[in-house]
């Protein structure tokens, strides 16, 4: 089974300052993405990364995809209190017929 | 508008009485899933289904049965249920299941289940 770790579990910053959360594997996935879930909601795709080493920018938000595409991470930069949210991460297995979440990491950010 | 739906939002019951939690999606999507959602445990796969009378188990079917008749429907079934399944559930969907940069999860807003 492929499992996917993220860290940290939980994080509480205040608005303005940068932040940087991981999703880490021991194995190797076709792609990556992430979600993030706002309470009473479902996840909503931010995004797919699928080349290893690539580097995808939205906004304030980064991602990157290790290289050999066994883990990822997001970077936030003036993180606002509208970043808030549960930030998940899902790799699509190697049969390419499963998504397999990690935990989440937990951000508040605070005004 | 596209969108997967979710009924009821909110359901309580009793060990034993079963239930259905019904998922509908309006973007003839092939793969459709159910998922639990429990603290520090992140999503796990309950079953998913790839298309029409296909399912298949996810890491925590015990306790589940799902069906897929038509194509925009994916109700989950609990025969009996019991207090360990008390969880937040989603039903999701995405257009196919054969990865790539254009693959995504839609997913409904949730049932919050509790079973006394």
């Amino acid at each position: 089974t492929q499992l996917l770790e993220q860290s940290p579990q939980f994080l509480s910053i205040q608005e303005g300052e940068n932040l940087t959360v991981y999703c880490n594997s021991s194995s190797v996935f076709s792609s990556l993405q992430w979600y993030r879930q706002e309470p009473g909601e479902g996840p909503v795709l931010l995004v797919t990364v699928v080349t290893g080493g690539e580097v995808k920018k939205l906004k304030r938000l980064t991602f990157q995809f290790g290289d050999a595409r066994k883990d990822s991470s997001l970077h936030i930069t003036a993180a606002q209190p509208g970043d808030t949210g549960l930030y998940l991460c899902a790799g699509l297995d190697n049969y390419g017929q499963n998504f397999v979440f990690g935990p989440g990491t937990r951000l508040s950010v605070l005004p | 508008e596209a969108q997967v739906t979710q009924n009821p939002r909110y359901l309580i019951t009793v060990t034993g009485k079963k239930l259905t939690v019904t998922c509908s999606q309006n973007m003839n999507h092939e793969y459709m899933s159910w998922y639990r959602q429990d603290p520090g445990l992140g999503l796990r796969q309950i079953y998913y289904s790839m298309n029409v009378e296909v399912t298949d188990k996810g890491d925590v079917p015990e306790g589940y049965k799902v069906s897929r008749k038509e194509k925009r429907n994916f109700p989950l079934i609990l025969e009996s249920p019991s207090p360990n399944q008390t969880s937040l559930y989603f039903c999701a969907s995405s257009l196919s299941y054969r990865g790539g940069a254009n693959e995504k999860l839609f997913f409904g807003s949730g049932t919050q289940l509790s079973v006394l």
